[in-house]
This record gives C-alpha cells, structure tokens and sequence, in this order.
C-alpha cells in the first residue's frame, strides 16, 4: 500500500492563480481531510469528507474547494491564490468517521508558497 | 465548538528523563476520543496514542501513556525514558462523537538534550 499520496511536494503561485493539490489513499478509507499548518497555529481544518459524494467545511474553508467523487481521492482546489494561503497542506484518511481509536493517516505534505 | 489548549510552546528535557507534554480540552459532548501525534523534523504525521472518554483505564502505547483526567478535561501525554529521536514536535487533538470534525491543538515542541 503506497498509503496517502499528495502530489505535488512543493508548488509556487502567483496571486490569483487557481491551482487544485491532489490527494489519494489506496486502503480504502471512508474518512479523508484536509488540514494547513502554518507557524504557532498547529493543523487547522480545511475540508473533510465522510465518504464518497459528502463534504463539510472545517475551521478554515474560505478560500478553498472540495469534492470526493470516489473513496479514493479528495482534491483540495484553491480558487484564487492569495499569499495567505501560504502555508503547508496535509491531507489524512482514516477507516471510517465516527469515534473510533484509530489514528488519521497523513500524507507527506504539501508545501506551497503564493507570492 | 470544541477547543484544544496545548500551554507549552516548547520543552528541554534531558534525555532519560521522563516527559509530560499538557493539552487541555473543552467540550460538552460527553462522549469524544483524544489523540497525540508526533511530527519530526521531516514533516511527517504519526499516529501515536487514542483515549476515549468512556475508556476505563489511561491509554498505553509502549514508552507512551496518556494521563486522562476526565474531570479536569486534561488529557496529558507521558513520554517514559525520553530519547533523542523524540525530539519532535507534539499534537494533541479531539473527536467528538456528534462532530466528525477532528481539530488539533497548537503543539508543543519537545527537545531532548543528550
């Protein structure tokens, strides 16, 4: 299992540029989310998805886009890049929502600067 | 809304010594599950230890414990004879069973010192 995979590593935007990080696990999980991390904040919650066809909006949803048309990927689309959103975006899965006591799988990153 | 307080920015402990990293919660769902993950230097996520709130007996996972006083709404992470490699940074963070949200506290970075 290659786990959650992000592509790309590392991306450079202008301002106003639209761009979409993508995000895939292959242990078919139903839970997947987005999360940045920025210096002092810890992960804040972009977007999650408790499985195919269902999204909901985290602490931080302005400024981005979700869908999750398969259990596999969960693509976080930046509409219009503002250097705000400078930061590192991490995407996670776990088996299912719901409380259990199983751990988020994270991906390697994201890190993605907008100037 | 749920909160997740970690009060220690950062930590220097002598290596062997044992460890406990602070992280407070607030919610009033009487059932939620509370998680730690280490983040090194390389950037990657682990996965280290659940508590939930029904569990009766504090979480252990090898050199980690979890310090769970419900009443207190503290769930403190343990770490037993520190070692170099823990040198990290530290999260803790909530799941509450009504919310699917999993929100994270701000961190702790921990060093260890030889």
């Amino acid at each position: 299992n290659a786990g959650v995979t992000q592509t790309p590593k590392f991306q450079v935007l202008k301002t106003g540029q639209s761009m979409t990080l993508q995000c895939a696990q292959d242990m078919n999980h139903e839970y997947m989310s987005w999360y940045r991390q920025d210096p002092g904040m810890g992960l804040r919650l972009i977007h999650y998805s408790v499985g195919a066809g269902i999204t909901d909006q985290g602490e931080v949803p302005n400024g981005y886009n979700v869908s999750r048309s398969t259990t596999e990927d969960f693509p976080l689309r930046l509409l219009s890049a503002a250097p705000s959103q400078t930061s590192v975006y991490f995407c996670a899965s776990s088996p299912q929502a719901g409380l259990h006591p199983w751990g988020q799988y994270f991906g390697p990153g994201t890190r993605l600067t907008v100037t | 809304a749920q909160k997740i307080t970690q009060t220690q920015p950062g930590m220097f402990v002598q290596e062997k010594e044992a460890v406990t990293l602070d992280c407070t919660y607030d919610t009033s769902d009487p059932s939620y599950g509370l998680f730690w993950y280490k983040q090194p230097s390389s950037g990657e996520m682990i996965f280290l230890i659940y508590q939930g709130s029904y569990d009766q007996q504090n979480a252990t996972e090898g050199r980690y414990s979890l310090n769970f006083q419900k009443a207190r709404k503290s769930a403190n992470l343990v770490i037993s004879a520190s070692q170099l490699g823990d040198s990290a940074m530290y999260f803790c963070a909530m799941r509450e069973s009504t919310d699917d949200k999993i929100i994270f506290g701000k961190g702790t970075r921990l060093h260890i010192l030889p």
